[in-house]
């Protein structure tokens, strides 16, 4: 399982509040990504990251920024929480180079 | 802008038969495919891949067919068995570009 886990692993807030997201794994894979899964829209990247202090945007990164500063853990902060970020959070690990990837269990975030 | 269609959000089919899940792409740059398989409450797991050089792959009872001229993909698994049932996203890249898009998922139920 690529030794990737989140947490928490379910989050309820209030509109307007800072959450972040923490994403480990225990195998030293270079490559780290956070998606977000919705209905009718599957899985969509939202930053990811090629190494220790390297990151980028991915399709929906507006109202997210990133931090990795180890090897090991990817963090994902929602500064100001909007009822548009409730979703389940997925983080993955880049195996055979960025193409394959490996999912962490899920973060439930609920924005009320 | 969904560049990875699966038009399909749902499969019923019976245990032994075959199971056809279907996948379209708009972005021709796209050269390299992926299918995942998820199931409740867990994070997707890798399934089979294909690069644009070939147009079919096969891992036991999975096989994936790619035809590029029609920017289409299809999800083979023969025989079905009642614990295929899940749901399964469709996803594509370039080659190592870090922007995967996947597809709205399609929901398989395997009957016994």
């Amino acid at each position: 399982d690529a030794g990737i886990t989140q947490s928490p692993r379910h989050k309820v807030t209030e509109t307007g509040t800072p959450v972040t997201l923490r994403c480990h794994q225990t195998e030293n894979h270079r490559y780290m990504y956070w998606y977000r899964q919705d209905p009718g829209h599957g899985l969509r990247l939202i930053h990811y990251s090629y190494g220790v202090k390297d990151t980028d945007k991915g399709e929906v990164s507006d109202g997210y920024s990133v931090s990795r500063s180890k090897t090991e853990d990817f963090l994902l902060t929602l500064e100001s929480a909007t009822s548009s970020q409730t979703s389940v959070y997925f983080c993955a690990v880049g195996l055979a180079g960025p193409n394959e990837q490996f999912f962490g269990p899920g973060t439930r975030l609920t924005v009320l | 802008d969904q560049q990875v269609k699966q038009n399909s959000p749902s499969l019923s089919v019976q245990e032994g038969r075959i199971s056809i899940l279907n996948c379209d792409y708009t972005n021709s740059m796209f050269d390299y495919f992926l299918w995942y398989k998820k199931y409740p409450a867990e994070g997707p797991t890798f399934l089979i891949s294909i690069s644009s050089i070939k147009d079919k792959n096969e891992d036991g009872r999975f096989t994936v067919f790619l035809n590029k001229s029609a920017k289409h993909l299809s999800l083979h698994i023969v025989p079905s068995q009642p614990g295929d049932s899940a749901v399964y996203f469709c996803a594509a890249s370039q080659y190592n570009n870090n922007d995967m898009r996947f597809g709205a998922g399609t929901r398989l139920t395997v009957k016994p």
